[in-house]
């Protein structure tokens, strides 16, 4: 039983589409995140999630937006697709934001053509 | 910004090897301090979370140190096999407690 899902796995999709990756932890944890892995490998993070409010927002352009529908689920919608965001995706939750262990989801690769 | 430093970036080594690697982080405002291993298509796991400094965590054939006062963990793999190839990464949270900064990671390959 998955504790981070996240889907789809695996996406190619073209420049300038809007496209949605969908997250869902069942370890009934308060916060949630969004993980990017850049081109040198480096986890860099771009949102949080506290109770359905957003905590952090790492300077990540506008046309990335978490959605959150309840504590168990985080979204990542991206608009206007660019060569520059294929990249893994990686959702995450925590019992508390305050830096405890975070648990992953196995990250979505994401491909713009 | 946190600065989350991990060095080498990358290590070969021979089966039955023993390794070390280091994190250093800034000693001022510490809180606590993660070590994760991420393989290759997988998500990264949690190896240690370390607050105290002088703690040192154990887990199997993988220990860790931590010094908070000069900014730097040590993680140990004794006897290194092929399946503990895989790239370890060090975070401590930022000045806010939102989140995770991780460092850039130690690739580790074990040759048998």
């Amino acid at each position: 039983d998955t504790a981070v899902s996240q889907t789809p796995k695996y996406l190619v999709t073209q420049m300038g589409n809007d496209k949605s990756i969908k997250c869902e932890q069942n370890l009934g944890h308060d916060t949630m995140y969004w993980y990017k892995q850049d081109s040198k490998k480096f986890l860099k993070i771009m949102f949080s999630y506290n109770n359905k409010e957003l905590i952090i927002n790492e300077t990540v352009p506008n046309r990335f937006s978490p959605k959150s529908p309840d504590k168990a689920h985080l979204n990542l919608h991206i608009n206007s697709l660019e060569l520059g965001d294929s990249a893994v995706y990686f959702c995450a939750s925590s019992p508390l934001p305050s830096g405890n262990t975070i648990y992953f989801g196995e990250g979505s690769w994401l491909t713009v053509v | 910004i946190l600065n989350v430093e991990q060095s080498p970036q990358s290590l070969h080594v021979q089966e039955g090897d023993s390794t070390n690697f280091t994190c250093s982080f800034p000693s001022s405002n510490f809180y606590a301090l993660h070590w994760y291993r991420w393989e290759t298509a997988k998500s990264p796991e949690a190896l240690f979370v370390m607050t105290l400094n002088g703690d040192e965590k154990k887990k199997g054939r993988i220990s860790a140190t931590l010094n908070t006062k000069e900014g730097y963990s040590y993680l140990y793999i004794k006897g290194s096999q092929p399946e503990d190839s895989a790239t370890y990464l060090c975070a401590s949270p930022n000045s806010g407690y939102s989140t995770l900064t991780f460092g850039k990671g130690t690739m580790l390959l074990v040759s048998p």
